[in-house]
């Protein structure tokens, strides 16, 4: 069965450092890979995405991921986080069932300390 | 601002009753698609339309039901309301293909909160 896991459930960061944030999925082909943001009061948006070509995406905001055939791994990363960073992050996968039916993970909330 | 627009932003009502959600799409879009969000479930798929036919069917209870009309707006009805049925009901569209192929982003709305006292 197609899944996304995202094994941190919270994240807490300092201010000005780096983040990764993981996330795994399962799936019989190959996958369209996506990472969107949701800011508290807010719907998602969408940070990046994966199609195909080159594995190293990137997005919006600073962000990057990278797609890992090898480990099923899709993790998003920034070099340097900002206040304004904390959210909550998602990374989803499809298609699913046919059309755009997006497959997503739990999320994981971010905190940043000042 | 994603383009896409749900009404009500909140709700609250009491169980056993009924509640209608509605979602017009980004200009254009034919695909519109219905998530519920809930801090134990997470973020799951109910139901997909494309252009007023039923496309894709999700997690969705069958006390809910869903449809699109000709102008392309969208209606979640959820009836016999439970006290589990309180979450964050999010609408999203996508290309006019409805295609992964498009642009392969799915357009949110801001979500209906939905309370259940």
């Amino acid at each position: 069965a197609q899944s996304v896991t995202q094994p941190d459930i919270h994240i807490t960061v300092s201010e000005g450092a780096s983040l990764e944030l993981r996330c795994n999925y399962s799936y019989g082909a190959t996958p369209y890979l996506f990472w969107y943001v949701q800011s508290p009061g807010q719907g998602l948006q969408l940070l990046l995405k994966y199609f195909s070509g080159d594995t190293l995406v990137q997005g919006i905001k600073g962000f990057e991921a990278e797609f890992k055939r090898s480990q099923s791994s899709f993790n998003l990363r920034k070099p340097s986080v900002h206040w304004s960073d904390a959210a909550e992050y998602f990374c989803a996968v499809g298609p699913s069932g046919g059309y755009n039916k997006l497959i997503f993970g739990a999320g994981t909330r971010l905190a940043v300390h000042p | 601002d994603s383009g896409v627009t749900q009404t009500p932003k909140h709700l609250i009502t009491a169980t056993g009753q009924r509640v209608t959600l509605r979602c017009s799409p980004r200009s254009g879009d034919l695909s519109v698609y219905w998530y519920q969000q809930s801090l134990d479930q997470g973020l799951q798929f109910l139901i997909q339309y494309y252009n007023g036919e039923e496309r894709a069917k999700g997690n969705i209870l069958e006390r809910f039901s869903a449809q699109q009309f000709p102008d392309l707006h969208s209606e979640l009805n959820l009836s016999s309301l439970e006290l589990g049925d309180s979450a964050l009901y999010f609408c999203a569209s996508s290309s006019r293909t409805g295609s992964l192929m498009g642009t392969g982003e799915l357009f949110f709305g801001e979500g209906s909160r939905l309370t259940v006292l």
